[in-house]
């Protein structure tokens, strides 16, 4: 049964990055063509869909955040991570990770528990 | 950016009653819509992918329809665990936008 747990910071101080991991297990992450994916939910229960990137690291990604995102896939340790700099407290959301089969449509069928992190000093 | 209106913004229903949420795309989506539930606490759950393609292990009370830019979540006899939130969200073009919630309680 393959899972998805995310991990990371609860707390980081305005303009600095936030960097989160979201774990891969009971499959390999760059077996299947998948595209793994980062959404974020706020407090006001919207949500907003941040990008994905593909087992081979081809990212798509939010026009709105590219100028502070990065997105990566370690195959060796079966993980994807998501890389935001310049945080404000826009940026105080709960995040999920996703994956999403190849092939369209994009369903995004598995994410994970998701962290909650909040931009405070 | 393409906008997804859902409405209504919430409804009340009783255990038992049918109710339908609808979801208009800013544009056209073609078939490119999908329906999430949330619960609180929880992650959102795929229900319906492609407008109209029942997730596997959904219960086949939930039924979506639609195409172009207009599309409709039906549930019919709820039952006490579908009182919860309800997302639409379009995958047709980046980046893949999501409705404002749609939240069914008793």
């Amino acid at each position: 049964q393959v899972q998805l747990q995310e991990s990371g910071p609860g707390l980081v101080r305005p303009s600095q990055t936030l960097s989160l991991t979201c774990t891969v297990s009971g499959a390999s992450i760059n077996n299947g063509g998948y595209y793994w994916s980062w959404i974020r939910q706020f407090s006001g229960k919207g949500l907003e869909w941040i990008g994905y990137v593909s087992e081979a690291g081809n990212t798509f990604l939010n026009p709105s955040l590219t100028s502070r995102l990065a997105m990566s896939v370690d195959t060796s340790k079966n993980q994807f991570s998501l890389r935001l700099t310049s945080v404000t407290a826009a940026d105080t959301a709960v995040y999920y990770c996703a994956r999403v089969p190849p092939g369209a449509p994009d369903a995004y069928a598995l994410w994970g528990q998701g962290t909650k992190v909040i931009v405070s000093s | 950016d393409i906008q997804m209106t859902q409405s209504p913004s919430s409804l009340s229903a009783s255990v038992g009653d049918g109710v339908t949420i609808t979801c208009r795309a800013s544009q056209t989506i073609s078939y490119h819509l999908n329906w999430y539930q949330q619960t609180p606490g929880k992650a959102p759950k795929l229900l319906i992918y492609a407008a109209s393609k029942l997730q596997s292990g959904v219960p086949s009370r939930f039924r979506g329809s639609g195409s172009g830019a207009d599309f409709t979540l039906s549930i019919s006899s709820l039952k006490p665990e579908d009182f919860a939130t309800y997302y639409c969200q379009q995958t047709n073009s980046y980046p893949h936008t999501f409705g404002q919630g749609t939240t069914v309680d008793i």
